[in-house]
């Protein structure tokens, strides 16, 4: 059930910019786009959110297309704190929202 | 508390025993999810609460399978004649009911079947 599409993982070398895409092509005009992060042994945490315009937020930035078919979190300098599973998520109000499988971001020191 | 809290940490129980697992919102926060979690994989979504409303029940695996939340507030996921197969993280997120709001993740509790 699951409306996006990610990689299954990527790799960073540290103190890099990472550019995780995301696909969402059959997104709605009421769904926002949210990104979370599961570290090892945790639950996820919010990271960022969007509806049409780009976002940015102490922990990352969020590149919107202008179609809204899909969506880029950008960490600007990658260290070892930020490897994680990465999850894009659409999220309507009133509604549950699923996860996929995420992309799994290995940094390399 | 300032977070959402799930009890217990852990649980191993035998197959065929009942377990119940528990889930404290963030107070306000009229939206609550029960996600499970298997080994190395993605979240798989199970039940979801708004107010008042009908809970969206679309996620459970099985009739085993069952949640309620009393008074708006605390949530109890229950599982019948547990089964190995049930062995997972089971992971309780709470929020305002907008979608433009960030969700709140519990710890999870792992559930252990032996």
């Amino acid at each position: 059930d699951a409306k996006t599409t990610q990689p299954n993982s990527m790799e960073s070398n540290e103190e890099e910019p990472v550019h995780l895409p995301c696909n969402h092509s059959t997104i709605s005009g009421t769904d926002y786009i949210h990104w979370y992060r599961q570290l090892p042994s945790q639950g996820p945490e919010y990271v960022i959110h969007g509806l049409t315009s780009n976002v940015n937020n102490r922990m990352a930035s969020l590149a919107i297309a202008e179609d809204r078919k899909s969506s880029t979190l950008i960490l600007h300098r990658a260290t070892l704190r930020d490897a994680a599973v990465y999850y894009c998520i659409l999220r309507d109000t009133g509604n549950q929202f699923y996860f996929g499988t995420g992309t799994s971001l290995t940094v390399i020191p | 508390g300032a977070g959402v809290s799930q009890s217990p940490s852990n649980k191993v129980t035998e197959k065929g025993k009942d377990v119940e697992l528990r889930c404290d919102p963030i107070s306000g926060h009229t939206a609550l999810y029960w996600y499970r979690q298997s080994l190395g994989q993605g979240l798989e979504f199970l039940i979801y609460f708004q107010g008042n409303s009908a809970p969206d029940k679309s996620g459970l695996p099985s009739d085993r399978f069952s949640a309620e939340r009393t008074g708006g507030s605390v949530s109890t996921l229950t599982i019948q004649r547990t089964q190995q197969e049930d062995s997972a993280v089971y992971l309780c997120a709470s929020s305002p009911p907008r979608a433009n709001t960030e969700a709140f993740f519990g710890q999870g509790t792992r559930l252990t079947v032996v």
